[in-house]
């Protein structure tokens, strides 16, 4: 079945960097976009990044551009989030997403979901 | 960017109530909603994508509606285990934006 696991998180001061990561099993990884979603505390859903399936394209929501990147090693079916520069307002928890794909290829929302890791920015 | 609007924020009604949530995109994204139900303490989940398609394993008593720039999730007969926030994404055109949420409890 689908997994989607997701490490790195931690505690760390404001202007420091981290790297999560997200391992996944049980479906072709390198068939299928990725995104990272977070979640501040008591928050709504954000989305932040996206990569394509072969990494050769990636979004970012505004408010990380130029201090997050996201990226994919799809020999090891796993997916990274470089946090930079790091700010009170990143904290939350950050979920690694699949892009589901219909019958016809198309797009059709987050299909799949990881457990979360907590990125907690404190001074 | 366009903007993804929900309401009512918050709504509470009784087990077998219809319960309808609304969700408005500032410009047109033809069919490219989904909406998703986080349950308190849990992972989001997929419920409905291209506006009224249900994903595999979803109830039946939900469903969704609209095109454009106007949706709704309905859920036809409350029941105890639909207590959650609910969220619409337009998810064709970055950025990928979620709606605010709509928490639902049982009366």
């Amino acid at each position: 079945q689908v997994q989607l696991v997701e490490s790195g998180g931690g505690v760390v001061h404001p202007g420091k960097s981290l790297r999560l990561s997200c391992g996944a099993t049980g479906f072709t990884f390198n068939t299928y976009a990725m995104h990272w979603v977070r979640q501040a505390p008591g928050k709504g859903l954000e989305w932040v990044a996206l990569i394509s399936f072969d990494g050769s394209h990636q979004y970012y929501v505004d408010s990380v551009k130029g201090r997050f990147t996201i990226s994919r090693d799809n020999s090891e079916n796993t997916l990274f989030l470089q946090m930079n520069s790091l700010r009170l307002d990143d904290t939350a928890v950050y979920y690694c997403t699949r892009e589901g794909a219909d019958d016809y290829g198309g797009k059709s929302g987050f299909d799949y979901w990881g457990q979360g890791t907590l990125v907690a920015v404190s001074s | 960017d366009i903007q993804m609007t929900q309401s009512p924020s918050s709504l509470s009604a009784s087990v077998g109530d219809r319960v309808t949530i609304t969700c408005r995109a500032s410009q047109g994204i033809g069919n490219s909603l989904a909406w998703y139900q986080q349950k308190p303490g849990k992972v989001p989940k997929l419920l409905i994508y291209a506006a009224s398609t249900l994903q595999s394993g979803v109830p039946s008593r939900f469903s969704g509606s609209g095109s454009g720039s106007d949706f709704t999730l309905t859920i036809r007969i409350l029941q105890p285990e639909d207590v959650a926030t609910y969220y619409c994404q337009k998810y064709k055109i970055v950025p990928l934006t979620f709606g605010g949420g709509t928490r639902v409890e049982i009366k």
